[in-house]
C-alpha cells in the first residue's frame, strides 16, 4: 500500500523560516508534489521533485531524498498570506496516480 | 483566460438520485482527474484520464463513473448517490501527469 505522513499543524512567526516535512512509503514512485491550499479555495501548485536534491523557487524550496522516502518544503521570509494548508502528494503506479497526504495547516503569527 | 470550470458549485440531493458534475478545461490538457476532499482524509483521487477514451481508477473509485468523449470535458457521474459521498469534489487538469495540475473551484455535494 501507500502511506504519506505530514504533521497536522504548525505555527510560525512572520519573517521566520519554516520547514514542513513529508515522509512516504509507496510502490512505483515517480515524483513528489507540493501544493498550497487556502481555506475555501482550490489547491495551487508549488513544486515537483523527481530527483534527489533541493529545488528552489523564490521564497519556497523543496527537497527530496528518494532513498529515505522523505521530502520537505521550506518557506522563507514568512508572510501572513502563507497561512494555508500544505499538501504533499506522491505520483505513483507507473506515474499515473497521485496520492495526497492529509496536509499540514500552517498558521503564521505576528 | 485559462481555467478549469466545474458545475454545479453547490448541490444538495437525495439518496439514489443520479447526478452528474461537469468539468471542462480550455487549455487543451491531456490529463484530467477527479478528487474528493474530506476532513482528516485529505484529497483522494477518484478517477483519472490520460486522454480521450482513456480512463482509469484512482484510490477511491467505488460509486463513481467517468467518461472522456472529448478532450476538454471529464464529467463525474454518481449513478446512485449515498450519504457517504457527501464531500467537496475537485476536478483538475494538466498537460501531462508529471507536471502541475490546475484545479477547478470545487463542487460541494451533500447527499441526504
Amino acid at each position: 500500500g501507500q502511506n504519506i505522513d505530514q504533521p497536522t499543524e504548525m505555527t510560525a512567526t512572520e519573517g521566520a523560516i519554516v520547514q514542513i516535512n513529508c515522509t512516504y512509503q509507496t510502490s512505483g514512485f515517480n515524483g513528489l508534489f507540493w501544493y498550497q491550499q487556502h481555506a475555501g479555495e482550490a489547491p495551487t501548485f508549488l513544486s515537483y521533485n523527481v530527483l534527489d536534491g533541493l529545488e528552489e523557487k523564490g521564497r519556497f524550496s523543496s527537497f527530496l531524498s528518494r532513498s529515505k522516502g522523505y521530502s520537505y518544503l521550506l518557506l522563507k521570509e514568512l508572510q501572513m498570506k502563507d497561512s494555508a494548508s500544505y499538501l504533499c502528494a506522491v505520483l505513483r503506479g507507473g506515474g499515473n496516480k497521485l496520492t495526497f497526504g492529509t496536509g499540514t495547516q500552517l498558521k503564521v503569527e505576528l | 483566460e485559462a481555467q478549469v470550470t466545474q458545475n454545479p458549485r453547490y448541490l444538495i440531493t437525495v439518496t439514489g438520485k443520479k447526478l452528474t458534475v461537469t468539468c471542462s478545461q480550455n487549455m487543451n490538457h491531456e490529463y484530467m482527474s477527479w478528487y474528493r476532499q474530506d476532513p482528516g482524509l485529505g484529497l483522494r483521487q477518484i478517477y483519472y484520464s490520460m486522454n480521450v477514451e482513456v480512463t482509469d481508477k484512482g484510490d477511491v473509485p467505488e460509486g463513481y463513473k467517468v467518461s472522456r468523449k472529448e478532450k476538454r470535458n471529464f464529467p463525474l457521474i454518481l449513478e446512485s448517490p449515498s450519504p457517504n459521498q457527501t464531500s467537496l469534489y475537485f476536478c483538475a487538469s494538466s498537460v501531462d501527469r508529471v507536471v502541475e495540475q490546475y484545479f477547478g473551484p470545487g463542487t460541494r455535494l451533500t447527499v441526504t
